[in-house]
């Protein structure tokens, strides 16, 4: 069936360093979407990316939408404490209206 | 966050017994889902709900029921808990410009099962 794989899976940087996950569909993607959340909270939307070839700035981070819209990247400038937390991408089902969550990359700043 | 609450935000409760799960929204959104959380698994669909009455199942759906009386309320009930049940339970809503679909989430409940 339809997946969104995301990688790494858990990724240790030293603040200050730059730090990048990435996101990989098995089926090309109408828009993908990121969500942020902070240890013991919940998930919160960050942004959408629709257009092929899509790049996206919030602050220190981009969003990279591919040219086939099959993948996507989160990456962080000069990560800061206030970064840490868990990066889930999701995509719509190709079938249905529902969403399909990556298993998302946990990050963690080593001070 | 949306208006969305759930109650209780923590339980523990013994094996066997039934377990009730509310959420509730106060911007009458449509679309409502309920997702568990575990470790290495990521964010799996149990049920979800496209209005009044009308639900269907996710993912991981076996062992839990749903209903939806009122458009602001989605209860998720374990009908006989088990340890395997115990998991973060995460409410979310839809919010659709044209057909994309954005999912905005409540606070969480976490569920033991002892």
């Amino acid at each position: 069936g339809q997946q969104v794989m995301q990688i790494p899976q858990y990724q240790h940087v030293q603040e200050g360093e730059d730090f990048t996950t990435y996101c990989n569909s098995s089926t090309t993607l109408s828009n993908i979407q990121w969500y942020k959340q902070r240890p013991g909270g919940h998930p919160v939307f960050l942004i959408q990316l629709v257009k092929s070839g899509e790049v996206k700035k919030q602050k220190r981070l981009t969003f990279q939408f591919g040219e086939a819209k099959k993948n996507s990247s989160l990456h962080i400038t000069a990560t800061q404490t206030t970064d840490v937390g868990t990066y889930f991408c999701a995509g719509p089902r190709n079938r249905d209206d529902k969403i399909i969550f990556g298993k998302g990359t946990r990050l963690h700043i080593l001070p | 966050d949306a208006g969305i609450t759930q109650s209780p935000r923590h339980k523990v409760t013994e094996t066997g017994t039934p377990v009730t799960l509310r959420c509730h929204q106060t911007e009458n959104h449509r679309y409502m889902y309920w997702y568990r959380q575990d470790p290495g698994h990521g964010l799996r669909l149990i049920h979800y709900s496209y209005g009044v009455k009308d639900t269907d199942k996710g993912e991981v759906s076996d062992g839990y029921s749903v209903s939806r009386s009122k458009t602001e309320d989605f209860l998720l009930t374990l009908e006989s808990a088990t340890s395997s049940q115990t998991s973060v339970y995460f409410c979310a809503i839809s919010e659709w410009t044209g057909s994309r679909n954005t999912q905005y989430f409540g606070p969480g409940t976490r569920l033991t099962v002892l």
